[in-house]
């Protein structure tokens, strides 16, 4: 099956520092990638849709300059949390869709973010 | 505004038992129906789906049937083994600010027990 990967899995950062996270789409191509959110126990928060070629689509309520999402290939898109906050700290969840039907997404493992 | 509900867990069954995990759903418009799963350490994998009223979805003995009178989705298994413990989400694709995207549910945490 079609596999999504995220780098770093875990990081630690200090507060006011940025960090970046990446998802891949290893055997596909995908123009669109979403942004996911996870406090625990709680359900995933749509954050962003991620566009290759143009700017991303942020859900409301999310602050784009905060977390900025770069789709630099069809295969990559990164999202960087700046200046960050122990309120930032989160699991933050990528997935892509493969071909046109958004019907089913491939998810990756995600990346543990603690702000100190 | 669309949104998922489902059951609180965690669930916690002994082998051979029979597992229903509720789901409803409020949205506009028809959307489709998912059950994804989350084993330990991994991310989230398709589990079934369904794109229509009365469509069943099925896959490793897992079913949900689309039952729009009623906005549900349940997902049942006649028989739980400990391989599948693992926390379950509901969702449903929904128009978003840019497209077409997934609404979860919280999530329900099933520990399953020799």
């Amino acid at each position: 099956g079609a596999v999504v990967s995220q780098h770093p899995s875990w990081v630690i950062c200090k507060s006011g520092t940025s960090v970046k996270i990446e998802c891949r789409s290893l055997d596909f191509q995908a123009t669109t990638m979403f942004w996911y959110r996870q406090f625990p126990k709680q359900s995933l928060m749509l954050m962003a849709t991620s566009n290759e070629g143009s700017k991303a689509t942020y859900e409301q309520g999310v602050e784009k300059d905060k977390f900025l999402i770069n789709h630099a290939s069809l295969t990559l898109s990164t999202l960087t949390v700046t200046s960050a906050h122990p309120e930032d700290s989160s699991f933050y969840i990528c997935s892509a869709p493969r071909g046109s039907s958004y019907n089913e997404q491939f998810f990756g493992p995600g990346t543990r973010l603690t702000v100190l | 505004g669309n949104s998922v509900t489902q059951m609180e867990g965690p669930v916690t069954l002994s082998e051979e038992a029979f597992l229903t995990i509720n789901c409803t759903y409020t949205a506009t418009g028809y959307p489709s129906l998912f059950w994804y799963v989350q084993y330990p350490g991994e991310g989230l994998q398709l589990l079934l789906k369904a794109t229509k009223a009365d469509d069943k979805g099925s896959n490793k003995g897992f079913e949900a049937t689309y039952r729009k009178e009623t906005t549900s989705f349940h997902l049942e298994k006649g028989s739980v083994q400990v391989s599948d413990s693992a926390v379950y989400f509901c969702a449903l694709s929904a128009r978003s600010q840019a497209g077409t995207a997934l609404i979860f549910g919280k999530g329900t945490t099933l520990s399953v027990s020799s």
